[in-house]
């Protein structure tokens, strides 16, 4: 089945610097990958999504890219702001069925 | 529309209790989600449901039910609860494959 390895665990960045989080996945079919966003005592919600058939994605200050060669999806957040401070999800389908297999997680902290 | 609703929001049970935890969906999605999340940690799959009639289990099916009572509602039971299922339980649904799962709120439940 699918495994998700999510990096880093915390990332700490100045108010206007970028972030960026790693993901890689070992299922070569899986071909959907969102990225979830949850503030402390909320549900998680999706910020960005990218499909296998591109390459990145762009909403914004946020962006996801795709490597399929790879196995591997990055989280990039421009002019990082207090309010982006969260942990981040990334996640992947499992391939044929309807799961989606989690990373661990990053807690993002932006300092102004 | 509402989204996905959970009841109840928090509950305390003691060891051995039984509870059964709600969670409803307007959106006409297909599948829905069970999920636990432990303080500081991923999202875990706990049991599914591709769509209404079929259930399955996920990562973490161990001491939990599921019934898909139709296609609005899919409920979690505990048949007798320990303080390993200490936890923060979220339903999520979604319109099926490679589409994206919208979370509850969330219940918060504590085991004495």
């Amino acid at each position: 089945g699918e495994n998700v390895e999510q990096h880093p665990s915390t990332l700490s960045v100045q108010e206007g610097d970028s972030a960026v989080i790693k993901c890689t996945y070992s299922d070569s079919a899986s071909n959907y990958f969102p990225w979830y966003k949850q503030e402390l005592g909320k549900r998680p919600q999706l910020i960005i999504d990218i499909r296998s058939n591109v390459g990145e994605k762009k909403d914004q200050r946020i962006a996801v890219t795709l490597n399929k060669t790879a196995k591997h999806f990055s989280l990039h957040i421009t002019e990082t702001q207090p309010e982006d401070s969260a942990v981040y999800f990334c996640a992947a389908e499992d391939s044929g069925t309807y799961k989606y297999i989690f990373g661990t997680g990053t807690r993002l902290k932006v300092l102004a | 529309n509402a989204g996905v609703t959970q009841t109840p929001k928090f509950q305390v049970l003691k060891t051995g209790q039984s509870m059964t935890l709600q969670c409803a969906q307007d959106m006409n999605h297909n599948s829905m989600y069970w999920y636990r999340q432990d303080p500081g940690m991923g999202l875990r799959l706990i049991y599914y449901s591709a769509s209404e009639g079929t259930t399955d289990k996920g990562e973490v099916p161990n001491g939990y039910n599921v019934s898909r009572l139709n296609k609005r509602e899919f409920s979690l039971r505990l048949e007798s609860a320990a303080p390993s299922q200490t936890s923060v339980y979220f339903c999520a649904s979604s319109g099926g494959f490679q589409e994206t799962q919208y979370f509850g709120p969330g219940t918060r439940l504590l085991v004495l």
